[in-house]
């Protein structure tokens, strides 16, 4: 079967670094999406990886390695406003997307 | 530039009656169309899909429905909501057939009392 894992939650202090983990399953695979959810918002696009390697956008980078099956969302001088819940997800080789559940992330002052 | 409007934003409907969610994209032509259902602190659950007017794919069999009688609208509808309806929806677009990202609406909040 299809599956995405990610951690429920996770919990960092203001200006520290935090890593997100995603490991995914899926049948055939076209790229791996991060969105950014603050609560009772809808998602907001955050990275795409299709290749292997880091992709840096600001104080957020994304991490894929295909052979692995795994991605990780890197978060750096961490803002109160970081608070909300990220989301891994995966196109399969039918472009259909799998989501992960989300992780929550507790930013603490 | 492209735009993607959902509504409404909030809605607490009793069981039994009727839904209609209606969702427009802006700004761009023959988008991908999706209707999303997420449960307090779960993922993206898919619900319909459409590539086309009139072309809907179903991923969960339920009471709920979706048309596309224009290129840029989707309705999401139900005659007859449950309890287990509730939920925050999520209409999104992308465009074309390539690995680009989702889009999404700002979200419909329904409670079914």
């Amino acid at each position: 079967g299809q599956n995405i894992d990610q951690p429920t939650e996770m919990t960092a202090t203001e200006g520290a670094i935090v890593q997100i983990n995603c490991t995914y399953q899926t049948s055939g695979f076209n790229g791996l999406f991060w969105y950014q959810q603050h609560a009772g918002e809808a998602p907001t696009f955050l990275s795409y990886n299709v290749l292997d390697g880091l992709e840096e956008k600001g104080r957020f980078s994304s991490f894929l390695s295909r052979s692995k099956g795994y991605s990780y969302l890197l978060l750096k001088e961490l803002q109160m406003k970081d608070s909300a819940s990220y989301l891994c997800a995966a196109w399969d080789s039918n472009y259909q997307l799998i989501w992960g559940a989300g992780t929550k992330l507790i930013i603490k002052p | 530039s492209q735009t993607i409007h959902q509504w409404p934003a909030t809605l607490v409907q009793p069981v039994g009656s009727p839904l209609s969610l209606e969702c427009t994209v802006e700004g761009t032509s023959n988008p991908n169309l999706y209707w999303y259902r997420q449960a307090a602190g779960r993922g993206l659950q898919l619900l319909f899909y459409s590539v086309g007017i009139g072309q809907i794919s179903s991923e969960v069999p339920q009471n709920l429905s979706a048309s596309r009688p224009q290129d840029r609208q989707f309705i999401l509808s139900s005659k007859k909501l449950l309890l287990s309806d509730s939920g925050f929806y999520l209409c999104a677009w992308r465009q074309g057939t390539d690995t680009g990202e989702l889009f999404f609406g700002e979200g419909s909040r329904l409670t079914v009392l």
